[in-house]
């Protein structure tokens, strides 16, 4: 298995308080990734890196910001979070992006906002 | 990357081979075809990927149509730990930094 270890794997946070969300690979991987998971909508991409202190947008951004000083640690942080982001987020690793890289998944981290 | 088309659920006996299609009738020449799987409580996980052979790995067997517009993905015996949702996925050989994109995927029922 892909060494990518997410912390924390439960949480629950009140409405408008800010939560990091961390993970952490030993791979030496350039490319990772954090999808979110909802019922109905399946994995949804938030953000990606593809090497230190280089970001992008995923399709759901909003209300999220990442950062990634390190190559083996990628932190997703909700500012202020909302009760739309309850939800299983889960961070993807990548040797590149090419159509050969296979992505490897963490196991989650199940965010709940009351 | 161009669209895929899959049931969304199929059910299979456990011992027995599954065949999980998908649809990609607008597949370009320089698509890939990837397939991952994700069981329970569990990210997912890739399963294989080809392009216009068919391929075999220790998880599963992908077969292509000759036109390429569909493809199945073979589990030769099906177990319970294959109970899962499967994602067929396109990826462009000159895809540059776009990541991958999932849509809903086929969620196998495994019958004892």
């Amino acid at each position: 298995d892909a060494g990518i270890t997410q912390s924390p794997r439960h949480k629950v946070t009140e409405t408008g308080t800010p939560v990091t969300l961390r993970c952490h690979q030993t791979e030496n991987h350039r490319y990772m990734y954090w999808y979110r998971q909802d019922p109905g909508h399946g994995l949804r991409l938030i953000h990606y890196s593809y090497g230190v202190k280089d970001t992008d947008k995923g399709e759901v951004s909003d209300g999220y910001s990442v950062s990634r000083s390190k190559t083996e640690d990628f932190l997703l942080t909700l500012e202020s979070a909302t009760s739309s982001q309850t939800s299983v987020y889960f961070c993807a690793i990548s040797e590149s992006i090419t159509y050969n890289s296979p992505l490897h998944f963490g196991n989650g981290t199940r965010l709940t906002v009351t | 990357d161009a669209k895929t088309t899959q049931p969304n659920s199929m059910e299979s006996n456990e011992e027995e081979p599954v065949h999980l299609p998908c649809n990609h009738s607008t597949i370009s020449g320089t698509d890939y075809i990837h397939w991952y799987r994700q069981l329970p409580s569990q990210g997912p996980e890739y399963v294989i990927h080809g392009l216009t052979s068919n391929v075999n790995n220790r998880m599963a067997s992908l077969a292509i149509a000759e036109d390429r517009k569909s493809s199945t993905l073979i589990l030769h015996r099906a177990t319970l730990r294959d109970a899962a949702v499967y994602y067929c996925i396109l990826r462009a050989r000159n895809s540059g930094n776009t990541p991958l994109v999932f849509g809903k995927g086929t969620r196998l029922s495994v019958i004892a």
